[in-house]
């Protein structure tokens, strides 16, 4: 079965930081995609970047990037300088292979905040 | 833009009487998801709809049901609502449902049962 683990539930990082949060995964498929979603404390799930499985290349999106080392099974989010409104819980999450009940399956989280 | 709509924000309902929480989309998806999250926890699935397919997870309490009455909207009916139902309700959209494919998520309706 497939499973996600973040192992930070809470990260406290200073303004114009860089910050590093680790996610790895565990599946025996060969295709899967591999997603970050922010949530503030609004409550929306907020799509941030993705990773495909036969990406060679890491995903970037702005100031996100996904490192993602396949042969560990991780896909680390990284955030480069820091903001005030990256204050929020991070999830990374999983979808599986197509089928009548494909579903993402989320890690537990980690809520960043960020310091002045 | 095309988003994921869901309305109310915010719902107040007594216990044991029906709710009704919709959702609706502009992005033309075939696929869309309810989730239920609580506090400090992850989103977890009730069902998903694959067009008019209805796929309802096996740990989803028959008391909670859903509508698809088109492409664009859908429905999560909460019968008889208990305190422990109490939680972030979040609808979400994707193209297909393949390990590809992003899911796009409304801004939740937080429900709270008295």
């Amino acid at each position: 079965a497939q499973k996600i683990t973040q192992t930070q539930p809470g990260m406290f990082v200073q303004e114009k930081e860089a910050v590093t949060l680790d996610c790895t995964y565990d599946t025996s498929d060969q295709s899967y995609g591999l997603f970050w979603y922010k949530q503030p404390s609004s409550g929306e799930m907020i799509f941030l970047i993705y990773q495909g499985s036969y990406d060679e290349q890491n995903a970037t999106e702005g100031r996100y990037s996904l490192n993602f080392q396949k042969a560990r099974k991780s896909a680390n989010l990284v955030i480069s300088a820091s903001q005030l409104g990256d204050s929020a819980m991070y999830f990374c999450a999983m979808r599986e292979p197509y089928s009548s009940a494909s579903k993402i399956i989320f890690g537990s989280g980690t809520r960043l905040s960020i310091r002045p | 833009d095309a988003m994921v709509i869901q309305n109310p924000r915010y719902q107040v309902t007594q216990f044991g009487k029906p709710v009704t929480l919709s959702c609706s989309q502009t992005l033309n998806h075939n696929v869309m998801y309810w989730y239920q999250q609580k506090s400090s926890q992850a989103p977890k699935l009730l069902f998903h709809y694959y067009d008019k397919d209805f796929n309802n997870e096996a740990d989803t309490p028959d008391n909670f049901q859903s509508r698809r009455p088109n492409t664009s909207f859908c429905f999560l009916d909460i019968r008889s609502p208990g305190l422990g139902d109490a939680a972030m309700y979040l609808c979400a959209t994707s193209r297909e449902p393949t390990p590809q494919e992003t899911q796009y998520f409304g801004p939740g309706t937080r429900l709270l049962v008295l």
